[in-house]
């Protein structure tokens, strides 16, 4: 059974903060690695992907894969209460090009 | 702007009575797939479309169908909601190769559907 594993959260920080998400997953074959994020009521919208062991940075936000961990991370700098959300972890296999989602974990920024 | 449409955004339904959601997309992806997600929860699939060809999950109730007429429209159809099905139903879309790869998805804007 292939899992991606987050923290439930809620994570809270204060605005201008760094966020430092979490995800591990159990498929060690998994090439292909995505954030969304989801507002309550909204569907998830792509922040990152990320594809090759390292950092890719995208504005605020800094998505790190190490493979041999089977970890990826977002972290979100100077965070926003306008950041405040459920953060998805999803990861695709090197066979397959369905997603497995983690649970997601949710983001609270405090003013 | 190319885009993955749902319609209805919000249904409401009776129990039993068979229920149509929609997706559309303007994308040319050559994959759509239908997630249902309950509060808190990660989306769970249902099934997808690889151009034609229907891959049903194996866990997926005989209860929900898809039908997709053509590349830019699938539908999901629910033949006799329970209470148990109301959800969130999110559609999307994705462009894949034979090779495989980590083409993106991309989610239309979800059909919050109510079970009375």
């Amino acid at each position: 059974q292939k899992e991606v594993e987050q923290n439930s959260g809620p994570l809270s920080v204060p605005e201008g903060a760094i966020a430092s998400l979490n995800c591990t997953y159990s498929d060690r074959g998994s090439q292909s690695f995505f954030w969304y994020r989801q507002y309550s009521g909204k569907s998830p919208e792509l922040i990152m992907s990320i594809y090759s062991n390292g950092d890719k940075e995208d504005g605020r936000f800094t998505a790190q894969l190490n493979k041999a961990s089977q970890y990826v991370s977002l972290l979100i700098r100077d965070s926003q209460p306008s950041d405040s959300a459920t953060y998805l972890c999803a990861v695709k296999g090197d066979s397959s090009y369905k997603l497995i989602f983690g649970s997601g974990t949710r983001l609270l920024v405090r003013p | 702007d190319a885009m993955v449409i749902q319609n209805p955004r919000y249904q409401v339904t009776q129990f039993g009575k068979p229920v149509t959601l929609s997706c559309s997309q303007t994308l040319n992806h050559n994959v759509m797939y239908w997630y249902q997600q309950k509060s808190s929860q990660a989306p769970k699939l249902l099934f997808h479309y690889y151009d034609k060809d229907f891959n049903n999950e194996a866990d997926t109730p005989d209860n929900f169908q898809s039908r997709r007429p053509n590349t830019s429209f699938c539908f999901l159809d629910i033949r006799s909601p329970g209470l148990g099905d109301a959800a969130m139903y999110l559609c999307a879309t994705s462009r894949e190769t034979e090779a495989g790869g980590g083409e993106t998805q991309y989610f239309g804007p979800g059909t919050r559907l109510l079970v009375l």
